[in-house]
């Protein structure tokens, strides 16, 4: 499983838009790129997954470069209850007998008023 | 649809006792299965998957164990707790073809 970079943490306020970037420089051409958040005492629940371009679904947009060495996770107008950790994690989307799942440090995301 | 469950919620066990904790699936089959451990403020550390039933892989070197004796069951044992075993488990689950992973509301161990 490819390592991943991300920041320790992040501030934002309210209504702004939220843009976390993971560095993934060993990615392999088989790996997605996948995002989840946790909330405190919960576990992560996926937000969204990638493999080049960009994706967007109701909650997020996954922005990947062509060279995929990176991935910018973008929150539009986050609110309070965005604060959370957020972590980006890549990997092997085609079974070899299953597939490891690696979170790494991930991205504490506090959202003020 | 599927689900994971996985209990206890909370859980306090002295210093030396033993420790099992469940965590089935269901409404799919042949699930990866894994077990993660988190410390309070840090990130999940993955402690065993499993591909298949009796198939485990062990990440790291730990008083922990894992068996898998049914398809959709996931079990994470030890035969005697030590204070440093304290922490938030969580079991999750994936498909075998995308990375995606459900994850059960976790246990709170604390070992006293």
């Amino acid at each position: 499983l490819a390592k991943t970079t991300q920041p320790i943490s992040m501030d934002s306020y309210e209504g702004q838009e939220v843009n976390i970037t993971c560095s993934h420089n060993n990615i392999a051409t088989n790996d997605y790129i996948t995002w989840y958040q946790q909330f405190p005492s919960q576990g992560p629940r996926f937000i969204i997954q990638g493999y080049k371009t960009k994706v967007t679904n109701e909650v997020a947009s996954l922005f990947i470069p062509a060279d995929r060495k990176s991935s910018t996770l973008s929150l539009p107008r986050v609110s309070l209850s965005d604060t959370a950790v957020y972590y980006c994690l890549v990997g092997d989307g085609v079974t070899g007998g299953g597939n490891k799942l690696t979170f790494g440090t991930g991205t504490q995301l506090k959202v003020e008023l | 649809s599927q689900t994971i469950h996985q209990w206890p919620a909370t859980l306090v066990q002295p210093v030396g006792s033993p420790l099992s904790l469940e965590c089935t699936v269901e409404g799919t089959s042949n699930p990866n299965l894994y077990w993660y451990r988190q410390a309070a403020g840090r990130g999940l550390q993955l402690l065993f998957y499993s591909v298949g039933i009796g198939q485990i892989s062990s990440e790291v070197p730990q008083n922990l164990s894992a068996s898998r004796p049914q398809d959709r069951q996931f079990i994470l044992s030890s035969k005697k707790l030590l204070l440093s075993d304290s922490g938030f488990y969580l079991c999750a689950w994936s498909t075998t073809m995308n990375s995606e992973a459900f994850f059960g509301q976790g246990t709170r161990l604390t070992v006293v």
